[in-house]
C-alpha cells in the first residue's frame, strides 16, 4: 500500500534563505508526483508535476526532483519570500487510472 | 477558461439538515474528483467520475452521501443529515483522462461548517 509522507510538518525561515521541503513514499511504481500550494482556506495550487520518467522540473523559484529507487522527492525554493508562506503538498499518482495519495504537507513560515 | 469553480464557498448548517456543493470543472475535462479535507491533513479521495459515469468511490462515501455529474459537466455532492464531523473543506478537481501527465487542477473548495 502506497504511503506518503512528508517531514517536517511545520518550517520557518528567515526571507531570502533556499530550502529544501520533503516527501517520501514507500512504493517505487508510480505515474507521477505533483507538488501543490495551499494557502490558509483555500483550495490548492498545482506548482509542478514530475513524470515518472523525469528527474526534475522547474517553474521559476522552484525546482521539483524525483528518485524513484529511493522513494524521495524534493522541492527547493531559491531566495525565499514571505509571500511563499503556506502549506505545500505532495501527491503520488501510482497509475493513470488511480486517485492521488497525498501527503499531510509542510507549513512553511517565511519570516521577513 | 476561469479554471475549476465551486459553490457555495462557505455553508453553515444545522446537524441533521442536507447540504450541496455544485462543481464546474475546467471545459473540456472529462475527469472530475471530489476531496474532503481536514484542518491539518492531506486531502481524503471521495469519488470521481469519467464524463457522466461514476467509477470509484472511497469507502469515506457513506449512504448520507450522494454525487452526481449528469450531463458530464457539472457534478453536485450532497450530503443528507449532517453531522458534526462531516465539517471540514469539500474540493473538486478536473483533468483530462488519457492524457498524459493527468495533472488535476483544484477549485478554491466549499468549506462546511455543521453546528
Amino acid at each position: 500500500k502506497q504511503e506518503v509522507t512528508q517531514i517536517p510538518a511545520a518550517l520557518s525561515v528567515p526571507e531570502g534563505e533556499n530550502l529544501v521541503l520533503n516527501c517520501s513514499f514507500t512504493d517505487s511504481a508510480i505515474y507521477n508526483l505533483q507538488w501543490f500550494r495551499q494557502d490558509p482556506g483555500k483550495g490548492l495550487t498545482s506548482l509542478l508535476l514530475i513524470q515518472s520518467s523525469q528527474r526534475e522540473q522547474t517553474s521559476g523559484r522552484l525546482n521539483a526532483s524525483l528518485d524513484k529507487s529511493s522513494g524521495r522527492s524534493t522541492l527547493y525554493i531559491a531566495a525565499s519570500q514571505p509571500g511563499d508562506s503556506a502549506t505545500y503538498l505532495c501527491a503520488v499518482r501510482p497509475d493513470s487510472n488511480y486517485q492521488l495519495i497525498w501527503g499531510a504537507g509542510t507549513k512553511l513560515i517565511i519570516k521577513p | 477558461d476561469t479554471g475549476v469553480s465551486q459553490n457555495p464557498r462557505h455553508k453553515i448548517t444545522k446537524r441533521g439538515q442536507n447540504v450541496t456543493f455544485r462543481c464546474d470543472p475546467i471545459s473540456e475535462h472529462n475527469r472530475l474528483y471530489w476531496y474532503r479535507q481536514t484542518l491539518g491533513q492531506g486531502p481524503e479521495f471521495l469519488t470521481y467520475f469519467q464524463n457522466e459515469a461514476q467509477l470509484e468511490k472511497s469507502r469515506l462515501l457513506s449512504d448520507r452521501f450522494s454525487a452526481e455529474r449528469p450531463k458530464g459537466s457539472f457534478s453536485t455532492l450532497e450530503i443528507q443529515r449532517t453531522e458534526q464531523g462531516d465539517s471540514a473543506m469539500y474540493l473538486c478537481a478536473s483533468s483530462v483522462a488519457g492524457v498524459y501527465p493527468g495533472e488535476l487542477f483544484f477549485g478554491e473548495g466549499s468549506r462546511l461548517t455543521v453546528l
